[in-house]
């Protein structure tokens, strides 16, 4: 099964950009790579996929490597609301027989000082 | 558009007893997911339905089950109790299955089995 290997914790300062990477060796041709973040007492909250391309969105950026092993979230101006916990996952295709287990890693802690 | 609910929020059970857990996707989402978050083991994927078919499955027991009703309102269901079942489920509604479709996490149920 694909796996997402993250730094446990990062720091960086408020206003400052962010590059949270992800380690993904063993993704399939056909899995996408999805960011999700969770602050402290809520639920998971989406923030960017993408399969093969850079993506961007109003939250953040989502730059793949080439040979799509691994990518890297980038949030150009950290707030102090940016902190959370950044899970990176890989995400297949439907598969109509058999299971596809989704693994998420523990995550990145990520801590913006002001 | 109301996002993901989940009841009950909170909820204590004794070892042994069983309980159910619902979730009511975001409106148009055909796709509803359960998550089990513990401190030690992190987000850990239960399974997926969609249009009320089971499509992926994670690593659990038995004792987990779950359903899909045909307005896409979901239900878990954990029999036999243990205390390592304690943990924070959460549900996530996307509108297709897939890595296409970003999903939308709900608040969660806190389950405490003592």
């Amino acid at each position: 099964d694909a796996k997402t290997t993250q730094p446990n914790s990062m720091e960086s300062n408020e206003e400052e950009p962010v590059h949270l990477p992800c380690n993904h060796s063993t993704i399939s041709g056909t899995d996408y790579i999805h960011w999700y973040r969770q602050l402290p007492s809520q639920g998971p909250e989406y923030v960017i996929h993408g399969l093969t391309s850079n993506v961007n969105n109003r939250m953040a950026s989502l730059a793949i490597a080439e040979d799509r092993k691994s990518s890297t979230l980038i949030l150009h101006r950290a707030t102090l609301r940016d902190a959370a916990v950044y899970y990176c996952i890989l995400r297949g295709p439907v598969r109509i027989q058999g299971a596809q287990k989704l693994v998420f890693g523990q995550g990145t802690r990520l801590t913006i000082n002001p | 558009k109301a996002g993901v609910t989940q009841t009950p929020r909170y909820l204590i059970k004794t070892r042994g007893q069983q309980v159910t857990l619902s979730c009511s996707p975001i409106s148009g989402h055909r796709s509803v997911s359960w998550y089990q978050q513990t401190p030690g083991q992190g987000l850990q994927f239960l399974f997926e339905y969609f249009s009320e078919t089971q499509r992926n499955k994670g690593n659990f027991p038995g004792r987990f089950s779950g359903r899909q009703f045909s307005n896409s309102r979901s239900e878990m269901n954990v029999s036999t109790l243990e205390l390592g079942d304690s943990a924070l489920y959460l549900c996530a509604s996307s509108f297709g299955t897939g890595g296409t479709y970003e999903q939308y996490f709900g608040p969660g149920t806190r389950l405490t089995v003592t």
